[in-house]
Order: structure tokens, then C-alpha cells, then sequence
């Protein structure tokens, strides 16, 4: 039943590391998106995919880097884990050119936390 | 560039005492503009999407109004379980979507 689901829920990891999340989403929409919500709690988007295809970058460092094998899936895998890593990173998705407002529906969220 | 300023920061009710939550706005070009509530460890719930000033959207004791440069979230009556943070966002037609920082909502008994 779940619209948009993240995994895993919660990340505890060691600086250096390297970590995965994944997103999938079963609403049938073309466009994925990630943001990462800082410790005061403000959404800033990272990367949006459409069918497939990235269309938003913003100023992300190198070691942060999306796939999205198909429409319905988009991943984050991070390098070389850094403190100020540490956020939640939500997912969510949206019909970029079915739904003329482009609402957007996110996921639970994952709970990064490099130690 | 796209701004959302969200006021109060927090703002805390008793039970059955009406406010509302104010969202300011600049946007080159209004493609939409969201209201979401976030429960804490939970992501982002889609509440209204508003377009065109005057457009009103209303559930439950919540109404969400629109001018040309705000917006207003309106709660009436409002009960314990609508404790909150609610985040205002605003789509334009080309470009990424833009949040405020929210209004943590604490409503008492």
C-alpha cells in the first residue's frame, strides 16, 4: 500500500564508509527526487530524476551520486561518509507532466548518522 | 531566486483556539504551491496544492487561502493530534520546488 518507501530506515556508520538508499515508488510517476532535511529540519532538494534521466543537480559534492535503473526506483550511494553527512534524506516522486501542479509525494525517510 | 519565509517559527495553542500560519512568497513564475505537515520521524504529508490568487482549499479544520505573495493556513478549532511542523513550498513553472523552514504547531489540552 505504501506510496513512496525508502531503505533502510535508520543508517549508523563510520566516517570513510561507503552507504547505499534506495526509493522505490508504486504510484506510476515519471519523476523521483532526493533532498536531505538538516538538523534544523530544512528540506533542500539534491538530485531529481525523470524517467530515468537526471534533471536537477544541484551543488552536491562528488561523492554523492543518484542512479535510477528505472522510473520507478531512484538510489543514493554516498563515498567516503563525512560528519556533516549526517541528516535525513527523503525521497519522493511526482508525475512531472500529468499532474500540471507537480505535487509532490515523499517517502519516510532515511536516518543517516555517520559516527 | 525562489523564496518561502514561514511565520511564526512555532506557535503553541489550546485546544479549540483558531489561528493561522502565514507563508510569504517569491517565485518567478507560480506553478503551485504546496502545504505539507511533517510528524516528527516522518517525511513531508501532502495537505493543498493552491495555484490562482483567491483560490481557497479546505479538510477538516484546516483551510489553506492564496494571495499574489502569501499564504495563509488556517486551523479552526484545532485539536491535540494536529500538533505538527507544517511546511509551505512553491513550485515554479521551470525549476526545482522551494520549502520554508515550517511552523512547529503545539497544540495542548
Amino acid at each position: 500500500d505504501t506510496a513512496v518507501s525508502q531503505t533502510p530506515k535508520y543508517l549508523v556508520t563510520q566516517m570513510g564508509n561507503d552507504k547505499s538508499i534506495k526509493c522505490e515508488q508504486n504510484l506510476g510517476h515519471d519523476t523521483m527526487y532526493w533532498y536531505k532535511q538538516d538538523s534544523k529540519k530544512f528540506l533542500k532538494i539534491m538530485f531529481s530524476y525523470n524517467n530515468k534521466e537526471l534533471i536537477i543537480n544541484e551543488t552536491v559534492p562528488n561523492r554523492f551520486s543518484p542512479k535510477s535503473p528505472d522510473k520507478a526506483h531512484l538510489n543514493l550511494h554516498i563515498n567516503s561518509l563525512e560528519l556533516g553527512d549526517s541528516a535525513v534524506y527523503f525521497c519522493a516522486s511526482t508525475s512531472l507532466f500529468g499532474d500540471p501542479r507537480g505535487t509532490q509525494y515523499f517517502g519516510p525517510g532515511t536516518r543517516l548518522l555517520v559516527l | 531566486e525562489d523564496q518561502v519565509t514561514q511565520s511564526p517559527e512555532a506557535l503553541r495553542l489550546q485546544e479549540g483556539e483558531s489561528s493561522s500560519l502565514n507563508c510569504s512568497y517569491t517565485v518567478s513564475g507560480l506553478r503551485g504551491l504546496f502545504w505539507y505537515r511533517q510528524d516528527p520521524g516522518k517525511g513531508p504529508e501532502f495537505l493543498f496544492t493552491l495555484y490562482s490568487a483567491g483560490e481557497e482549499k479546505e479538510k477538516e479544520r484546516l483551510k489553506a487561502t492564496l494571495t499574489k505573495k502569501e499564504s495563509f493556513l488556517h486551523i479552526t478549532a484545532p485539536k491535540p493530534e494536529d500538533s505538527a511542523t507544517y511546511l509551505c513550498a512553491v513550485q515554479p513553472r521551470q525549476g526545482k520546488l522551494t520549502f520554508g523552514t515550517g511552523t512547529r504547531l503545539q497544540v495542548t489540552l
